[in-house]
């Protein structure tokens, strides 16, 4: 599998400013996407970060809120913007498939970002 | 609504002993699901993953999938301390790449 790395790892951000998450893959992938937990919870999926086109976010998620973007096959930017406290949570990244590669259909996921909200 | 549902535990088992998760899911076309381990403070992991009707085995882990119940397990034989986290169990349906997650199960292995 892939080697999936997240900057930063964790951040205390105050309210009402912006972070910006970085995913890196060392292979090209076909697919990434961007998954939040919420403390105590499960996964939920924020968006596919589409290479080259505006992402695909799903409900309950919008692009002024959660800007991503994904210039190229092996990196992504996810940004949280206007935060606050209920943003609190972790956010991860996670691929699928080598480009080029046989599709297949499992998905791994980076070390994820700590992020909190003052 | 699909929905992925687990028992949210903990689920307490002693050293040595069989572990079995399980896993409902409402969306009958689903056709690949995957168990991933997640340790506190840390980020999933994918252990197994299962796509046809009946057992797959991987070491000491076996996944268990029986499409007419909707219904997927995980067994862990001879459970380890080290076996204590938080399981989750993925499917993804139509779509072949967007997975849901279960609340996921809390395991505890008693040494």
């Amino acid at each position: 599998s892939a080697v999936i790395s997240q900057k930063p790892s964790r951040d205390i951000c105050q309210r009402g400013t912006s972070l910006t998450i970085q995913c890196q893959v060392d292979s090209q992938v076909t697919m990434m996407f961007w998954y939040r937990q919420q403390p105590g919870q499960s996964l939920t999926l924020i968006a596919t970060a589409n290479q080259g086109s505006e992402a695909t976010y799903e409900s309950g998620f919008v692009i002024d809120k959660f800007p991503i973007s994904r210039p190229n096959l092996t990196f992504s930017t996810l940004t949280v913007s206007n935060m606050s406290p209920e943003d609190s949570s972790i956010y991860l990244c996670s691929v699928q498939g080598l480009a080029g590669g046989p599709p297949y259909n499992e998905q791994f996921f980076g070390p994820g970002t700590r992020l909190t909200v003052l | 609504q699909k929905e992925v549902e687990q028992n949210s535990g903990p689920l307490s088992v002693p050293e040595g002993a069989i572990a079995s998760l399980n896993c409902t899911y409402s969306d009958r076309g689903s056709q690949s699901f995957f168990w991933y381990r997640q340790y506190s403070g840390k980020s999933p992991e994918l252990i197994m993953f299962i796509y046809s009707n009946g057992d797959k085995e991987d070491g000491r882990f076996t996944a268990q999938l029986n499409k007419a119940s909707q219904y997927v397990s995980l067994l862990i034989r001879d459970s380890q301390p080290s076996d204590s986290a938080t399981y989750l169990c993925a499917v993804n349906g139509d779509s072949s790449y967007k997975l849901i997650f279960g609340s996921g199960t809390r395991l505890l292995v008693r040494p």
